[in-house]
Formats: C-alpha cells, structure tokens, sequence
C-alpha cells in the first residue's frame, strides 16, 4: 500500500529564513507526489506535484520541492518564509492500487513563521 | 477559475439525524470526493465517484453513503449521525486524463454532532 509519513508535527522558522517541510514515501512503482497547503478555515489548495522529471520542482507562492528518489523524500522548500506562509501543509501520494484517481494523504505539518 | 462549493460552512446536528452535505464543481471533473479531517489523522477518504451513478467506498465508508444523479454534484450522507462523526468533512474534484491530475478542494463543512 502507498504512505506518505511528515515526521514533524510542527515546524517553527523566522520570516525570511529558509524553510523546509518534510515528507517521505513508500509507494510500488513510480511515485506521483503532491503538497497542499490549508489555510485556516479553509480547503486544501494544491501547490505542486512531481510526475516525472526533473527532481526539483516549482509551485505556487514561491515554494519547491525536491524529489530524492534513493532517499524516498518529497521535501518542501522556500528560501525565504514570509508570516503568511503559516498554514497546515499536507504530502500526499498517488494511491496506484486502485488505479483511480485516489490520494493518500499524510497526517499534515503545521508551519508557524515568526515576525 | 475553478470552483467546489459546498453547501454549508458550519453544521450542528443532534444523534440520529440524517445529514446530508451537498458538494457541487463547475469544473466537468469526471472524479469526487468525500474526505474527513482530524487532527493528527490527517486527510481520510470516506468515499469516491469516478462517473455519475457510480461510487466507490474509502478507507473508512462505515456509517456514510453517497449519492451522484449528476456529474457536478456529489452528496454525502450520514444515515443517523453519531458524535465521532464530528468532523471537517472537505470535497475535491479531479479530472481523469493521461496525467495524473490534482484535486481541487471545497472550503470544507465543519460539522458538530450533539
């Protein structure tokens, strides 16, 4: 069965250092990978996903993540936070079993930048 | 821009009642879903539609059932609500293609069962 594990519950930075969010993965096959970002009191927006490609790849609002295939990790990464990067952010994976257009999603890290 | 909507923000409900939550995309996304969301449980699927009349039960489909008469809406349906049934229950539509293609999020219903 596919996973995703975000180790971290929370994660603490000051506005403009680098931040990353983690995730790691187990899935048979090739992975196809996502971040979401929920705001409070609202739904998830999708930020950027890998299929295929090159392993670093750009989203929305200024983030990336990197796809490290021999460390099986989806890290989340902007150069430099902003406070209105604080949010609950969400890995997920494609659920490749059904062959349906499912997600399996993990636990979520919230992430609190400083002023 | 692309749009799910869901019928209510905030819902308070008594045990036993039947509660529907309505979900509507204007997106012609052939796919949807019905997600609950816990704290620490992260995002759990409670059922998905791929087609209109068509459904497939989640991870945890007990006590939940769901209807799709037409391809933009997509209910969920709580057959008699139960207090661990208090929850964020969020929808999300995709569309099927030859790549894998993200989902797009409603607002969620928190929804309180008394």
């Amino acid at each position: 069965a596919q996973s995703v594990a975000q180790p971290e519950d929370q994660v603490n930075v000051a506005e403009g250092n680098p931040l990353t969010v983690k995730c790691t993965y187990s899935v048979s096959g090739n992975p196809y990978l996502f971040w979401y970002v929920q705001y409070p009191n609202r739904g998830l927006q999708f930020l950027l996903k890998y299929i295929t490609g090159d392993n670093l790849v750009k989203g929305s609002y200024g983030f990336e993540a990197e796809f490290n295939k021999s460390q099986t990790s989806f890290h989340l990464k902007k150069p430099s936070a902003l406070v209105s990067d604080s949010a609950l952010y969400f890995c997920a994976v494609r659920d490749r079993d059904t062959g349906f257009q499912k997600l399996v999603f993990g636990t979520g890290t919230r992430l609190l930048v400083s002023p | 821009d692309v749009k799910v909507t869901q019928s209510s923000r905030y819902l308070v409900k008594r045990t036993g009642e039947k509660v529907f939550l309505e979900c509507v995309q204007d997106m012609d996304h052939e796919n949807m879903f019905w997600y609950r969301q816990d704290p620490g449980l992260g995002l759990r699927l409670i059922y998905f539609s791929y087609d209109v009349k068509m459904k497939e039960k989640g991870d945890i489909p007990e006590g939940y059932s769901v209807s799709r008469e037409k391809k933009e809406r997509f209910s969920l349906i709580l057959e008699s609500a139960s207090t661990n049934q208090t929850s964020m229950y969020l929808c999300a539509s995709s569309l099927t293609g030859t790549v894998y293609n993200e989902q797009f999020f409603g607002p969620g219903t928190r929804l309180t069962v008394l």
